[in-house]
């Protein structure tokens, strides 16, 4: 069965740091671009970060670029998001998923998406 | 403000046909393809719609998605209960050199 399995998450105070993780089974990673998309509470989907399948290229939001990095260990089937100098404003819960498609990037699509883990910034 | 607009609720009696749309521009639907996904209350978001209007395996025919220049819409007919929920669109913007979506629809069946 295909699956991700987030971990990670958790309160932590305006600056601070937190890393997130992604854990695939059912299918090889390294097979696949994978990303991050958050939800801040009550409000829409908010593309976060990708990461290409071997690791080659990997882009980022504007408003996570400098602060934010996305990372993978092929090894172990598991995706990363480094999160520093945290904000309130990233308060919100954190999906990784799946792309999959073709070599395309922009005619791809994301499936299937990990549960989501909470990330509260707060003093 | 999201680079997609999609109108922020729509509502229906079961049985019924409802459409959302979604607007964007040259850089993002104008050139490339649309995907939807529900998101039910307190779950993460399911692939619905991918390449403007293709099904994922066990995605009822009763959803269907269309696309047309700058501007997309999922239209769900046969209106369920359990298809209450926020519905996404998203597409690649080549400016953005990201994935961009929409503001999110909230579905009532009244």
């Amino acid at each position: 069965q295909v699956q991700l399995v987030q971990s990670g998450g958790g309160v932590v105070q305006p600056g601070g740091s937190l890393r997130l993780s992604c854990s695939a089974s059912g299918f090889t990673l390294s097979n696949f671009g994978m990303h991050w998309v958050r939800q801040a509470p009550g409000k829409g989907l908010e593309w976060v970060a990708i990461t290409w399948s071997d690791g080659s290229n990997k882009y980022y939001a504007d408003s996570v670029k400098g602060r934010f990095t996305i990372s993978r260990d092929n090894s172990k089937n598991t995706l990363y998001l480094q999160m520093n100098s945290l904000r309130a404003e990233d308060t919100a819960v954190y999906y990784c998923a799946r792309e999959i498609g073709g070599l395309q990037v922009s005619r791809n699509w994301f499936d299937p998406w990990g549960q989501g883990t909470l990330v509260t910034v707060s003093s | 403000q999201s680079v997609l607009t999609q109108p922020p609720s729509a509502s229906g009696t079961p049985g019924q046909r409802v459409t959302i749309s979604c607007s964007g521009s040259s850089s993002n639907i104008g050139s490339n393809t649309v995907n939807w996904y529900q998101q039910l209350p307190g779950t993460a978001p399911k692939l619905l719609i991918y390449n403007n209007n293709q099904r994922p395996s066990g995605i009822p025919d009763r959803f269907s998605g269309s696309k047309s220049g700058t501007s997309a819409s999922l239209a769900i007919s046969g209106l369920q209960s359990e298809d209450e929920a926020d519905y996404y669109c998203a597409a690649w913007d080549d400016s953005l050199t990201g994935w961009v979506f929409g503001g999110g629809t909230k579905l009532t069946v009244l």
